[in-house]
């Protein structure tokens, strides 16, 4: 079936320091999406991804999507406490069932 | 703001019970999801349904049913309740959110405990 991988599955980062996490998929896809799910809460819509090569920035967080629209990164810089939960990308391909990456859990180590 | 609630935030039941999870979404939203979350694996599609009582399965549907009666509501059903059905469920309906965003909204989730 169709899979979307995420990587890594965990992240602990000193507060200041740089976040990335990677999504991929094996085939194309027509458009990602990533969300956020702080500790104890439900996940929340950050971005969507349509283009090729999309780069999409939302303050400290910088957002691509692959040439090929077959992989995506989320960049943080200069993470804060605020950052702290999983990350889930979620790749649409070509339908309109969504296929959620496995998440990368982000702690921050003050 | 859209609102997707669950009936319950805990639930424990005993093997072999029969549960029903319930989830209303109030934007009027066709796409309905049930997902499963588990630490490791991520957020798994159980069912999903595209518009009254119609659905599709998932990539893990086994041990379970839904239904949808009507357009705001989506409930799962596990006829029969094992063990590794303990999990955190997540239901999610989509639409556009004015922005030419496709988003899925989340519920809060309820955990389930089977013992």
């Amino acid at each position: 079936g169709q899979q979307v991988m995420q990587i890594p599955q965990y992240q602990h980062v000193q507060e200041g320091e740089d976040f990335t996490t990677y999504c991929n998929s094996s085939t194309t896809l027509s458009n990602i999406q990533w969300y956020k799910q702080r500790p104890g809460g439900h996940p929340v819509f950050l971005i969507q991804l349509v283009k090729s090569g999309e780069v999409k920035k939302q303050k400290r967080l910088t957002f691509q999507f692959g040439e090929a629209k077959k992989n995506s990164s989320l960049h943080i810089t200069a993470t804060q406490t605020t950052d702290v939960g999983t990350y889930f990308c979620a790749g649409l391909f070509g339908n309109e069932k969504l296929t959620f990456g496995t998440g990368t859990r982000l702690t921050i180590i003050p | 703001d859209v609102k997707v609630t669950q009936s319950s935030r805990y639930l424990v039941k005993r093997t072999g019970e029969k549960v029903f999870l319930e989830c209303v979404q109030d934007m009027d939203h066709e796409n309905m999801f049930w997902y499963r979350q588990d630490p490791g694996l991520g957020l798994r599609l159980i069912y999903f349904s595209y518009d009254v009582k119609m659905k599709e399965k998932g990539d893990i549907p086994e041990g379970y049913s839904v239904s949808r009666e009507k357009k705001e509501r989506f409930s799962l059903i596990l006829e029969s309740a094992s063990t590794n059905q303990t999990s955190m469920y997540l239901c999610a309906s989509t639409g556009h959110n004015g922005t030419g965003n496709y988003e899925q909204y989340f519920g809060p989730g309820t955990r389930l405990t089977v013992t």
